[in-house]
């Protein structure tokens, strides 16, 4: 069956742009999960989306971060004005249900920011 | 904050040798604690998934064991393949929630 897909695969940006990363999860998961890994830095929370409820922003490392998830399946993570320590490989998961399920990842969105 | 390590960070075997992969954490009120496998420029492959209540998961050549009380889990892969070859990660998700903590995993390189 399909697995969580997300895209682009790859983007390049200039410093001070706007990027969309989009994900779509696998069919019927409830609950979706972005997180970044960068060099040096290994992998890292972001943001939690659990049904309908309010999605646990904790890990988003600034406000230039935001994520939505619409009618509950596929996500977007926007970043604002980039910066080149935005440059990361963005992961996003999904998971049938929430705590302690396993998580089964995209093959990420490589982000470069010049 | 749960801080989770893996040791070694690279590890080079010829074929056929048996694995020993290490993870330790801070923190031992956790939910359960994931292996992931990452091949270069893929995402990550869950391995195995051990609840807090179990001593141990066996999946085909792989097993992994946990020990909470000491913070230990350690992942066995016995008669190793160059197919092996990857990154190999651990996660911790607390118990309190489901934001997996994740260790820098060891990469792996079986010869042929």
């Amino acid at each position: 069956g399909a697995g969580v897909s997300q895209s682009p695969s790859n983007k390049v940006t200039e410093k001070g742009k706007d990027v969309e990363l989009r994900c779509d999860p696998i069919s019927g998961h409830t609950a979706l999960y972005w997180y970044r890994q960068s060099l040096g830095q290994g992998l890292e929370f972001l943001i939690y989306f659990q049904g309908n409820s309010a999605p646990d922003k904790s890990g988003l490392p600034s406000d230039r971060f935001s994520a939505e998830r619409t009618g509950g399946s596929v996500s977007t993570l926007t970043i604002q004005r980039t910066q080149q320590e935005d440059s990361a490989v963005y992961l996003c998961a999904s998971s049938f249900g929430a705590a302690g399920e396993t998580q089964y990842f995209g093959p990420g969105t490589r982000l470069l920011v010049l | 904050k749960q801080e989770v390590t893996q040791i070694p960070a690279a590890l080079s075997v010829p074929e056929g040798e048996n694995l020993v992969l290490n993870c330790s954490f801070t923190d031992s009120a956790i939910y359960n604690l994931q292996w992931f496998r990452q091949d270069p420029g893929k995402g990550l492959t869950s391995l195995l998934l051990i609840q807090s209540s179990q001593r141990e998961q066996t999946s085909g050549r792989l097993n992994a064991s946990l020990d909470k009380s000491s913070g230990r889990s350690t992942l066995y892969i016995a008669a190793s393949q160059p197919g092996d070859s990857a990154t190999y990660l651990c996660a911790v998700t607390p118990a309190v929630n489901y934001k997996l903590s994740f260790g820098a995993g060891t990469t792996v390189t079986v010869r042929a």
